[in-house]
């Protein structure tokens, strides 16, 4: 398997541009995960599925934020309109019943 | 929500140095994982250890769950060894991670 596959790897819009964010997970894992990166919070979970399902979604900073897993091979993370404080690196991870795997990121930048 | 405290939060080592990294957690967790962010970003999977001893080449990491921490050892260091490590933890259903701080690693040639 090629792993999880993130695109784009870099993003830059200008603010109040809608941004997506793509993932394809590692065939046969049944969880999927989003994460964001920044220097001032670390590494923290936006929302995660469960064979497809949304299970929580408490990270999710605002309504602008969406994300959907419309099958089992396909992920978006959708920020519409976007702002500078969104820019940051947003992780796709995706598992099993053990360990999770992650993307190579995609690096957005609001201007 | 659980807490996932990393030390040091910074190590500078010399090529060859031995060093131990250090994850505390506040609760009792069902998963644990350790990775590394190389300088290009990227979380490269170094252990899954929920509990036990594991060694892989030079790292090697020890969880003891009933007292809430794991430890990665890295032998011999390499300048390749440098970039950030990071802790995660697991608890209850659903895969999710709370990650620590991580630990930024220099290793100078």
């Amino acid at each position: 398997d090629a792993g999880v596959i993130q695109s784009p790897r870099h993003e830059v819009t200008e603010m109040g541009q809608e941004v997506t964010l793509r993932c394809k997970p590692i065939s046969g894992h049944d969880y999927l995960f989003w994460y964001r990166q920044t220097m001032m919070r670390g590494l923290e979970l936006l929302i995660y599925f469960n064979n497809n399902v949304p299970i929580d979604d408490s990270g999710m900073p605002e309504d602008r934020f969406s994300a959907k897993m419309p099958n089992a091979s396909f992920s978006t993370l959708k920020i519409q309109p976007s702002e500078p404080r969104d820019s940051a690196v947003y992780f796709c991870a995706s598992s099993g019943i053990t360990e999770a795997f992650f993307g190579q990121g995609t690096r957005l930048t609001v201007v | 929500g659980i807490q996932v405290e990393q030390s040091p939060p910074d190590l500078i080592l010399q090529e060859g140095a031995n060093s131990t990294l250090r994850c505390n957690f506040s609760d009792s967790v069902n998963n644990l994982q350790w990775f590394h962010q190389n300088p290009w970003g990227q979380l490269i999977n170094l252990f899954y250890i929920p509990s036990g001893t594991k060694q892989n080449g030079r790292l090697s990491a020890t969880t003891v769950a009933t007292e809430r921490y794991s430890l990665l050892y890295i032998s011999s260091s390499q300048t390749t060894d440098s970039g950030v490590y990071f802790c995660a933890v697991e608890q209850g259903a659903g895969n999710k991670l709370t990650f620590g701080g991580g630990t930024r690693v220099l290793v100078k040639p």
